[in-house]
Order: C-alpha cells, then structure tokens, then sequence
C-alpha cells in the first residue's frame, strides 16, 4: 500500500545544534503534512506543502517539498528543549482526507 | 472554541470483549478521521467519515467499526478484542481535506 518512510526514527540532538528529518515516498504525494507530537500528548499540525519545491519557514523551522512531490524534509535550526517530541510526516496521495502517515522520528534534546 | 473530545480517556477490556469509542469534533467540522497508535507502527489510518457517510478505509478487519451522527459525532467500535489492539485511538476532525485537529485519544489496553 502506499506508504511513507521517515529517517532517522531516533534522533538525539544537542541544544542549539540542528537537525533535519527526513520523509519519502515511492509515489508521487498530492501533499504533504507535518505534525508534531509532544510526549504523553497528541499529534498537532505544522504545516502542510502542496506546490512541487515548495518551501515554507516557521521560525526556526524550515520545511521542504521535493521537486518530483515525493520526498519532503523538516530542519530546525538551534534547537532548544521544547522541540522535544515525535515529528511526524503524513501524506496525501490522491487530494483526499486518506493520510499516511510516517512511523515518526522520536527528537531527544540533551541540555 | 472547543477541541476535539475522546471519551473514555482510557478503558481495560479482556480478550473477547467489544469496545465503543466515542468522538465529538469540533464544531463546524464534518470530517471525523480515526487512527490507531502503536509504538512500533506509528498512526495507521482506520477510516473517515464525512457528512455520516464513510468515505474513505483502512486496512483493519471488520472488526473495526465506525459510524457517524447527523450531529457529526463519530463512534468506532471493536468487536472480539485482541491482545494486539492495545493501543491509543486517536480521532481527528477537519473542514473535509486539509489540517487534522486530534484529540486526546482513548488508550486501550486489552488483556
């Protein structure tokens, strides 16, 4: 079925380093989401991308849409400890409300 | 506004057991979405319903239930409980495409 895959699952980052994750398709998305999920909490949307190449910024986060709309990429500049969680991408093959959604990559924040 | 409300927030049920969960979205949203997290599988998709009307499923067994209310309220429903549907149903609402709002969820632990 179709699927995406997220690398790395794990990840430890240092505070005020940065980081990227990763998510890839082997079919081509109609778009794709980005959710968050805090420890003990639930799932809660960034963003989502639509256009190929698309880049869209929030902050310290910088999300990416691959040309082709297969892969995408979320990277957090100088992380700091509340961007501790599972980051989550889920996507939309066919423009309906049918997310497939990534395993997740679980960020640890050493202080 | 209020957010998406899950009850029961947790339940212990034995093998063999059936369950009800229920939904309310937020007001306004006529797309209930249904997601099963494990730890080591991520969210899979359950099923969607938009205007009581299921319009897009997973792949779970029928075991897996759900129904929307003219309200907009959504239950899911499983029967025959296994040791393997431990996990945390997550429900989730939106206009009909676009950004999910979770919520909480209902852990299940079956025993």
């Amino acid at each position: 079925g179709q699927q995406v895959m997220q690398i790395p699952q794990y990840q430890h980052v240092q505070e005020g380093e940065d980081f990227t994750t990763y998510c890839n398709s082997s079919t081509t998305l109609s778009n794709i989401q980005w959710y968050k999920q805090r420890p003990g909490g639930h799932p809660v949307f960034l963003i989502q991308l639509v256009k190929s190449g698309e880049v869209k910024k929030q902050k310290r986060l910088t999300f990416q849409f691959g040309e082709a709309k297969k892969n995408s990429s979320l990277h957090i500049t100088a992380t700091q400890t509340t961007d501790v969680g599972t980051y989550f991408c889920a996507g939309n093959y066919d423009g309906n409300n049918r997310l497939a959604f990534g395993k997740g990559n679980q960020v640890v924040v050493i202080p | 506004k209020a957010g998406v409300t899950q009850t029961p927030r947790y339940l212990i049920k034995t093998r063999g057991q059936q369950v009800t969960l229920s939904c309310s979205p937020i007001s306004g949203h006529r797309s209930v979405s249904w997601y099963q997290q494990t730890p080591g599988q991520g969210l899979q998709f359950l099923f969607e319903y938009f205007s009581e009307t299921q319009r897009n499923k997973g792949n779970f067994p029928g075991r897996f239930s759900g129904r929307q209310f003219s309200n907009s309220r959504s239950e899911m429903n499983v029967s025959t409980l296994e040791l393997g549907d431990s996990a945390l149903y997550l429900c989730a609402s939106s206009w009909g495409t676009g950004e999910l709002f979770f919520g909480e969820g209902s852990r299940l632990t079956v025993l």
